[in-house]
């Protein structure tokens, strides 16, 4: 599984837009790579997933380059409820339907804890 | 749509004890993962159930088991508890074979080793 690194921490205030990047510089090929955030005491909450170019939903954008060894999270307008956890996870992916593999296992690193304030 | 639920939401536990832990997966998912999350770390794989068998296995000891039942439910037991098992336990459902499809967390069990 490709090892990720991303910031430790970052702040930011009321309003603005926050971008976390993260370094996965041994992607495979068949890796997606996805977003996770974690508020105290809850278990992880999925925000969004790419494979490669721009993803958005309607919390978040994902950003990844052509090479995919990196890949950026964007939330835009943040508010204080958005303090927490983000983790950014890459996992292979053995294919769709029943014949074709596994449900993966999630390598989670230390996360990025994002502070935000007034 | 019931998502993912755990019980009980908060242990406590000495030494030498066995605890048992229990998820129900979120309404349509097949396959159970657990985790283990020490405070200010990222969660751990601990296993997978699907199909009642254990499927794939993290760097963790055979104090560490598992079940999962016909209605896709699972627990996860723990053996001879040490201080160092203290964390919150994470269950995770998801569809076997979607594995590009994100899994679905439940908030967990705290378990405290005095």
């Amino acid at each position: 599984l490709a090892k990720t690194t991303q910031p430790i921490s970052m702040d930011s205030y009321e309003g603005q837009e926050v971008n976390i990047t993260c370094s996965h510089n041994n992607i495979a090929t068949n890796d997606y790579i996805t977003w996770y955030q974690q508020f105290p005491s809850q278990g992880p909450r999925f925000i969004i997933q790419g494979y490669k170019t721009k993803v958005t939903n309607e919390v978040a954008s994902l950003f990844i380059p052509a090479d995919r060894k990196s890949s950026t999270l964007s939330l835009p307008r943040v508010s204080l409820s958005d303090t927490a956890v983000y983790y950014c996870l890459v996992g292979d992916t053995p294919g769709r339907g029943k014949n074709t593999g596994t449900a993966s296992k999630l390598t989670f690193g230390t996360g990025t804890r994002l502070q935000v304030t007034l | 749509d019931a998502g993912v639920t755990q019980s009980p939401t908060h242990l406590i536990k000495t030494r030498g004890q066995q605890v048992t832990l229990r998820c129900s997966p979120k309404s349509g998912h097949d396959t159970v993962s657990w985790y283990q999350q020490a405070l200010g770390q990222g969660p751990q794989f601990i296993f997978q159930y699907y199909e009642e068998e254990e499927r794939q296995r993290g760097n963790f000891p055979d104090r560490f088991s598992g079940h999962q039942f016909p209605n896709y439910s699972s627990e996860l037991n723990v053996n001879a508890l040490l201080l160092g098992d203290s964390a919150l336990y994470l269950c995770a459902s998801s569809l076997w074979g979607y594995s590009n499809q994100p899994q679905h967390f439940g908030d967990g069990t705290r378990l405290s080793i005095l």
